[in-house]
């Protein structure tokens, strides 16, 4: 059965550092999607990329996040100066339309540790 | 602004017992979609339902139903004959658009089915 696949899993960094989040969606999808969740909290929508743009953003999202499809499969989620704050864990998803049937699939996630 | 409560922090049932876990909603648009998550404790997210403001038909998906209804804000899930399998965090969210972004999340409601 086609998966969202994330890597890495993990990922320690230092505080100021970037990093990028990893996501591969299932090949016929159209939709992608961030959320993040910070320990033991609620999930937050971070962004939602449509055609090769960004269609939805939370306020979350702010100039520190960036997404990109650099690809026909990846798509990535870069934070440029990582924050302690930032630590969460991170979950991609996709879905193949924005029709009534839409089902979202998630990725396992990536736990992001910013020092 | 769109807001999601899930009243219901905790709750503990033992299996066969049928459990609802509520979900209020708040939005200004006619238009919305609503949403059920669960996250068990591997956490991973896994997606369950959209249902969108015009259909206000309950569903029902084996052991899972959800009674929507506009009058109250509300859209209910309800497991019946519960099992330890279904020990998870439930998310219900709001979203006021067609494919789930900007999406909003309640806090959860962590249901614990014991033997």
């Amino acid at each position: 059965e086609p998966e969202v696949t994330q890597t890495p899993s993990h990922q320690v960094t230092q505080m100021g550092q970037e990093v990028i989040l990893r996501c591969v969606p299932i090949s016929n999808h159209l939709y992608f999607y961030w959320y993040r969740q910070i320990l033991g909290q609620k999930v937050e929508f971070l962004v939602s990329f449509y055609n090769n743009e960004i269609s939805e953003k939370s306020e979350i999202f702010d100039d520190q996040f960036s997404v990109e499809r650099p690809d026909g499969s990846n798509f990535t989620l870069k934070i440029r100066s990582t924050k302690l704050e930032d630590s969460a864990m991170y979950f991609c998803a996709s879905s193949e339309d924005r029709g009534v049937a839409e089902t979202q699939y998630f990725g396992p996630g990536t736990r992001l540790l910013v020092l | 602004a769109q807001k999601v409560t899930q009243a219901q922090t905790e709750i503990s049932v033992v299996e066969k017992e049928d459990v609802t876990l509520d979900c209020v909603y708040e939005t200004r648009d006619t238009t919305y979609y609503l949403f059920w998550y669960k996250q068990p404790p591997s956490g991973e997210l896994v997606f369950l339902i959209r249902r969108n403001s015009f259909d206000e038909q309950n569903e029902i998906s084996g052991r899972y139903s959800w009674n929507f209804q506009k009058s109250t804000s509300s859209f209910n899930f309800t497991i019946t004959a519960s099992q330890v399998v279904d020990s998870a965090v439930y998310f219900c969210a709001l979203s006021e658009d067609t494919n789930a972004g900007k999406s909003t999340f309640g806090d959860g409601t962590t249901l614990t089915v014991k033997p």
